[in-house]
């Protein structure tokens, strides 16, 4: 069965660092999102990203992070400057034919930040 | 990958009963919702959806009721099985946009 990747699982990094997280989405999609989960919280929507371009982002989502399709298989999530906050488990998602309410996103793993 | 926050509700059932799991959602405009399994170091896994032209839908085992009038959506799991024992949360969505708004998850035990 098809499945999101994401890579690393872990990464524990320096309070000001800069972070990439990776995914590989379900090869046929054409929507992708990030989503994070800050431990004991909920999940919350960060961005959207639809054809080259960010369609939707939330208020989390300012200019310490950036989304980027580099190539025909990965999009990567980067945070600029980590700050202890930013700790959390970071979910990719990808979709093949629309939004969250056609019934088809799909949920990688997570990756988890430690921002130290 | 869950959620183990010290205010996480928790159902605890036995096995084999009937599991019935509860959001409340604040957003009148919502018209889309899902009902998400997450187990531990996983992320969320879509279980049943439901429109909100709709009050029951039924799946495999489980059934979404939706409450339009008080905001409110269950997730009802039949014949409970260990392999269920998870957090669950549901999320719901606007006009087709791009957002789901996910609720604060229970967690379900379920007792052999």
């Amino acid at each position: 069965e098809p499945e999101v990747t994401q890579t690393p699982s872990h990464q524990v990094t320096q309070m000001g660092q800069e972070v990439i997280l990776r995914c590989v989405p379900i090869s046929n999609h054409l929507y992708f999102y990030w989503y994070r989960q800050i431990l004991g919280q909920k999940v919350e929507f960060l961005v959207s990203f639809y054809n080259n371009e960010i369609s939707e982002k939330s208020e989390i989502f300012d200019d310490q992070f950036s989304v980027e399709r580099p190539d025909g298989s990965n999009f990567t999530l980067k945070i600029r400057s980590t700050k202890l906050e930013d700790s959390a488990m970071y979910f990719c998602a990808s979709s093949a034919s629309g939004g969250p309410n056609t019934g088809e996103l799909f949920f990688g793993e997570g990756s988890r930040l430690t921002v130290l | 990958g869950e959620s183990v926050g010290l205010h996480l509700p928790t159902l605890s059932v036995q096995e084999g009963d009937n599991s019935i799991i509860n959001c409340a959602y604040s957003n009148s405009a919502s018209d889309y919702f899902i009902w998400y399994k997450q187990e531990s170091g996983k992320g969320p896994q879509f279980i049943i959806d439901i429109r909100s032209n709709m009050d029951k839908r039924q799946g495999q085992r489980v059934t979404v009721l939706l409450n339009k009038t008080v905001k409110h959506l269950s997730l009802q799991i039949a014949a409970t099985q260990p392999g269920d024992s998870a957090v669950y949360f549901c999320a719901e969505n606007v006009d087709a946009g791009n957002m789901l708004t996910f609720g604060g998850g229970t967690r379900l035990m379920v007792k052999p």
